[in-house]
């Protein structure tokens, strides 16, 4: 399964727009980008998922590059609620039973 | 109306034990999950289930045994407990196998072993 770079923490101002960066330069073409994320002392949460189109859902939007070597996770406006680790996954087609592999994630503080 | 439900939500017991976790998924769904998350929080599939069949072992000791009666359950007992088992337990659900399937979470049980 290919690999993702994102950084261990980030931090954010709450009302304001946070972009959650990830790198993905050993995509494959038919890899799905997946962001999930999980708050503290529970599971973790699904947030979008998207293949080559930028996606937007209620809870935020995933910006695709062109190339799909990087995508970006974007929460339009922080709230205390959305302090918790993003996960970035990559999941192949081929991937076995769809399991998901977790890397260390990015952990957002965000202050009021 | 939890989708995903975990039962207990904590475990504490000795060594040597043996017990079991239970997950029920009120989703429809037909691929279910277990994943451990240890103490560094390092999340790590380790069973998948599709229709009540195994399709995932990701290396798991077998002291560890999955049981699904129903695609809407999938269990996880465990023999003779070792301390090195205290991590949280997540079960987990999809609506089908695939990449593009989002994946639902229970809350998790966290397992003491003393």
């Amino acid at each position: 399964d290919a690999k993702t770079t994102q950084p261990n923490s980030m931090e954010s101002n709450e009302e304001e727009p946070v972009h959650l960066p990830c790198n993905h330069s050993t995509i494959s073409g038919t890899d799905y980008i997946h962001w999930y994320r999980q708050l503290p002392s529970q599971g973790p949460e699904y947030v979008i998922h998207g293949l080559t189109s930028n996606v937007n859902n209620r809870m935020a939007s995933l910006a695709i590059a062109e190339d799909r070597k990087s995508s970006t996770l974007i929460l339009h406006r922080a709230t205390l609620r959305d302090a918790a680790v993003y996960y970035c996954i990559l999941r192949a087609p081929y991937n076995q039973g769809g399991k998901l592999i977790f890397g260390q994630g990015t952990e957002l503080s965000v202050k009021p | 109306d939890t989708a995903v439900s975990q039962t207990p939500k904590y475990l504490v017991t000795q060594m040597g034990n043996d017990k079991s976790i239970k997950c029920e998924q009120n989703l429809g769904h037909d691929t279910m999950y277990w994943y451990k998350q240890d103490s560094k929080k390092f999340l790590k599939i380790m069973f998948s289930y599709n229709n009540k069949e195994l399709i995932i072992n990701e290396t798991v000791p077998n002291r560890f045994s999955p049981k699904s009666p129903d695609k809407a359950h999938l269990n996880l007992h465990i023999n003779s407990l070792e301390l090195g088992d205290s991590a949280v337990y997540f079960c987990a659900s999809s609506p089908r196998q695939g990449a593009s399937q989002p994946q639902h979470f229970g809350d998790g049980t966290r397992l003491s072993i003393l």
